[in-house]
């Protein structure tokens, strides 16, 4: 069956530092790939989009990056801030019918330390 | 502003009382989902609708039903919800465009009693 991993042990960084998530797929071919942040008791934010076709995405201090044959996406925040620290949240789209349902990972908690 | 909302933000509800909890979206998007999200899960759909077109998820219980009037509301009703029932209750919408973003709302966390 398909499978989304996210790493459920919290990553701790201290601020200025570049974090790195990381979201491993199985069993699953996605057309995209999004990343999201998730508040505490908040609904989640989507942050980029990458498509099967990208190697990789960039927006201000977030980059994304897209391996399919590792079946991989990294996710990085650099210079990161204490106001980075949430849950982020991976989800993936197929190409299939409802393509445009995407199903999310469990996320993985990132707190900055100043 | 644009936006996706969630009435109540917490609701109490008892054992096998139905209970329903309500989502509007200012964003006129076709696309409307609930979503149930458990500590340190991940949202799980329930359902979603394409505008009138309601689609169920395989294993959604019978429990949990569904209504959308108009393009701007839509309904979870909780028939008779069980203990394993509370959770964190997600509406988003979106444009039905494969990779489009999807908008939360806040959420509504649901306590069964």
């Amino acid at each position: 069956s398909q499978k989304i991993e996210q790493n459920s042990e919290a990553l701790n960084i201290q601020e200025g530092k570049t974090a790195t998530l990381t979201c491993n797929y199985t069993n699953y071919s996605p057309a995209y790939l999004q990343w999201y942040r998730q508040d505490p008791g908040r609904g989640p934010v989507f942050l980029l989009l990458i498509r099967e076709n990208e190697k990789e995405k960039r927006k201000e201090r977030l980059k994304v990056t897209f391996d399919t044959t590792l079946k991989q996406s990294l996710f990085h925040i650099t210079a990161s801030q204490p106001a980075d620290s949430a849950t982020y949240l991976c989800a993936l789209g197929g190409v299939s019918g409802g393509s445009y349902i995407p199903t999310f990972g469990r996320g993985t908690s990132l707190i900055v330390h100043p | 502003d644009a936006m996706v909302i969630q009435n109540p933000r917490y609701q109490v509800t008892q054992f096998g009382k139905p209970v329903t909890l309500s989502c509007s979206q200012t964003l006129n998007h076709n696309v409307m989902y609930w979503y149930q999200q458990k500590s340190s899960q991940a949202p799980k759909l329930l359902f979603h609708y394409y505008d009138k077109d309601f689609n169920n998820e395989a294993d959604t219980p019978d429990n949990f039903q569904s209504r959308r009037p108009n393009t701007s509301f839509c309904f979870l009703d909780i028939r008779s919800p069980g203990l394993g029932d509370a959770a964190m209750y997600l509406c988003a919408t979106s444009r039905p465009i494969a990779g489009d973003e999807q908008f939360f709302g806040p959420g509504t966390r649901l306590t069964v009693l």
